[in-house]
Parts: structure tokens; sequence; C-alpha cells
């Protein structure tokens, strides 16, 4: 079964680059999430799309943006980069959020190491 | 969301069932209780979710009690790939999911 997919799998950047993450959620899904894991700490979610539209927002920074395209998958957006940004960045998908009871699937993540 | 409430570490024999609580007092009407796992720095994965009566699935049991203020997430015969941190949440649906600590389950050999 098709599962969600996320590019780059790692990268590597200097302090006050850009990066760009991207997830191409399960073919039907049409919402999107985003959550960060520092080293040892929990996912927190960052933000989340509902049919190319921002639905929720998490603990995202303002240095962070994200959008939602019209083929559903969607890029994390981040800037100025800073020591702490260093994380795993998960993406998970879903059937409609507000709809009945479902889940969300994760995709493998992307390991963002600053330099 | 309703906050959650998991021991912070467990351990299981191989092959014996393993029993996961998780509080949740304050959990809402609308509100579902969700299991997901997370096996070291992988994607976490959904295992169960349940409303108010108790599920079953290829994966786990989920046992939620009569007032909702606490359920038990039941593997039956743990493995050593079933060694991960074990996330209770409560929300309405697919919803933003707010991990707290969980669980973090050794099944040991």
């Amino acid at each position: 079964a098709a599962g969600v997919i996320q590019s780059p799998r790692h990268l590597i950047k200097e302090k006050r680059e850009t990066a760009t993450l991207k997830c191409y959620p399960i073919p039907r899904h049409d919402t999107v999430y985003w959550y960060q894991q520092g080293p040892g700490q929990d996912p927190q979610f960052l933000i989340s799309f509902y049919e190319k539209m921002q639905s929720d927002k998490g603990s995202i920074p303002d240095r962070f943006s994200a959008q939602q395209f019209s083929d559903y998958h969607s890029e994390l957006n981040m800037s100025s980069l800073e020591l702490g940004d260093s994380a795993l960045y998960f993406c998970a998908s879903s059937l409609p959020w507000f709809g009945p009871s479902s889940e969300q699937f994760f995709g493998p993540g992307t390991r963002l190491t600053v330099l | 969301d309703a906050k959650t409430t998991q021991p912070t570490s467990m351990d299981c024999a191989e092959g014996r069932a393993a029993n996961l609580p998780c509080n949740h007092s304050t959990i809402s009407g609308n509100e579902y209780v969700y299991w997901y796992r997370q096996i070291h720095s992988q994607g976490p994965q959904y295992i169960i979710h349940g409303l108010k009566n108790n599920e079953t699935n290829e994966m786990a049991s989920l046992i939620i009690t009569e007032d909702r203020k606490s359920s038990t997430l039941i593997l039956p015969h743990a493995t050593l790939r079933d060694t991960a941190v074990y996330y209770c949440i409560v929300a309405a649906g697919a919803n933003n999911l707010f991990f707290g600590t969980g669980t973090r389950l050794t099944v040991i050999p």
C-alpha cells in the first residue's frame, strides 16, 4: 500500500540558510499535518492543511511557512535556520479531519541538521 | 485537547501480554482515545482508537472504562519488535495530535 513520502530524508544546512521539506500524502488523503521532533523530545504539532487551506496552527515559528498544493502535496519552508531547528520533521496525512474518526499516517521523516 | 497521564516506562517479557494504562479524566464526550507508537526515530504508527466501546484489531485491544476516564492498551503477545514509545492521545477525530510523554515499553527476551 502507498505510504506518505517525504523528501529529502536527510538535510544538512548552515545557520541562517533556508530549507524546503516536501511531503506527498497517501492518495485520496486531503489533510496534511507537520510535526517537529527535537532530540529526545516528543513530536510537536506545527501546522495542518485541509483542501489546500490551513486548518490549524501549532507551535510553528514565524520563520517557517507551509502550503498545500493542488495535488495535495505540501511543503514546509524554513528560513533563517537556527541550531535549535535541528530535528526530525514528520509529515502525516489523513482523510478529512472533521469526518468520522480516522487515523493519521506518518511518513518516515526528514532529519534536518543545522550546523 | 484533554490531557493524558501514562507511566513513563514499563517492561514486559516476550510472549506475554503488555497492558499499558492511560488516564484521561477530562476527556470530552466527542473525543476519541487514540493509541500510537514510535519505534526509535521512525514515524509514529497508528495502533487503535475507540470512543466508548472496547475495540480489537490485528495489533492490539483497547479497553475503555465505562466512565471513559481511563483506558488500557493490550498487546496480547509482545515481541521484541513491540519495543517502542506508546502514546495515548485524546482527540476529536483525525485532529492535530498532541503527543504527551508516552510510555516507553521494553520487551525483554
